[in-house]
C-alpha cells in the first residue's frame, strides 16, 4: 500500500497567516492527490484534486502543488472558518490511502 | 447540486450485520464511480471500498475484505454497503463519496456503533 506521510500533524496560526501543509507519498503517484478539509462532527469537504485543481466552489485562497512524491497545500490569508483538520489522499493506486491529518488551530 | 444521503447506521451487537444505503440525487448516478470511507471516533479517514459506475469493478481494503460487500442499484440511484461479522473496531462514521477523476463529493455520514 502507498503510505501518505503528512506534516505537520498540527500547527498554530493566526488570522491572516499563510500556512503550508505537506504530504509525501511512499512511491511515485504522479499528480493523483486530493486534499480535504474537515471540521469536528462534519463530513470532509473537497478542496483540491489532481494535486492542483480546485474543487467546484472552493475559493482561490486554497492552492495545491506537487508531482511524484511531494505535495503541498497552501492556504493564504487564514480566516476563522479555515481552522479545521486537513487531509491528503492518494488515488493513484488502490487501496486509496489518506495522510494522518493536520489540525490548524489558533 | 450533488446530494448524497447515507442511512442505515445505528447500534448493532458484535457479530451481527448491518446494511448502509447512500441515496444520490442532483447528478446522473449511473455515470460515476462511488466509494465508502469511514472514520472511527477521534481518528483519521479510512478508505473502505470502490465500485465502478456500472458495478462491474469492485475493490476493498484488507480489513473488510470478505466481510463487507459494496453494491449499487442505478435504477434507484442508491449505493449500498452490506457489513457482516461486525466488531468493535468497525465503530465509525461511514461516508459515501462520488468520484470523478479524483474529484470527490461527500455525503454527511451515518454512525455505526458496534456494542453489546
Amino acid at each position: 500500500d502507498i503510505q501518505m506521510t503528512q506534516s505537520p500533524s498540527s500547527l498554530s496560526a493566526s488570522v491572516g497567516d499563510r500556512v503550508t501543509i505537506t504530504c509525501r507519498a511512499s512511491q511515485d503517484i504522479n499528480d493523483n492527490v486530493a486534499w480535504f478539509q474537515q471540521k469536528p462532527g462534519k463530513a470532509p469537504k473537497s478542496l483540491i484534486y489532481g494535486a492542483s485543481s480546485l474543487h467546484d466552489g472552493v475559493p482561490s485562497k486554497f492552492s495545491g502543488s506537487g508531482f511524484g512524491t511531494d505535495f503541498t497545500l497552501t492556504i493564504t490569508s487564514l480566516q476563522p472558518e479555515d481552522f479545521a483538520t486537513y487531509y491528503c489522499q492518494q488515488y493513484n493506486r488502490r487501496p486509496l490511502t489518506f495522510g494522518g491529518g493536520t489540525t490548524v488551530d489558533i | 447540486q450533488v446530494q448524497l444521503v447515507e442511512s442505515g447506521g445505528g447500534v448493532v451487537q458484535p457479530g451481527r450485520s448491518l446494511r448502509l444505503s447512500c441515496a444520490a440525487s442532483g447528478f446522473t448516478f449511473s455515470g460515476y464511480a462511488m466509494h465508502w470511507v469511514r472514520q472511527a471516533p477521534g481518528k483519521g479517514l479510512e478508505w473502505l471500498t470502490f465500485i465502478s459506475y456500472d458495478g462491474s469493478d469492485k475493490y476493498y481494503t484488507d480489513s473488510v475484505t470478505g466481510r463487507f460487500t459494496v453494491s449499487r442499484d442505478n435504477s434507484k440511484n442508491t449505493l449500498y454497503l452490506q457489513m457482516n461479522s461486525l466488531g468493535p473496531d468497525d465503530t465509525a462514521v461511514y461516508f459515501c463519496a462520488r468520484e470523478f477523476y479524483g474529484d470527490f463529493s461527500w455525503g454527511q455520514g451515518t454512525l455505526v456503533t458496534v456494542s453489546s
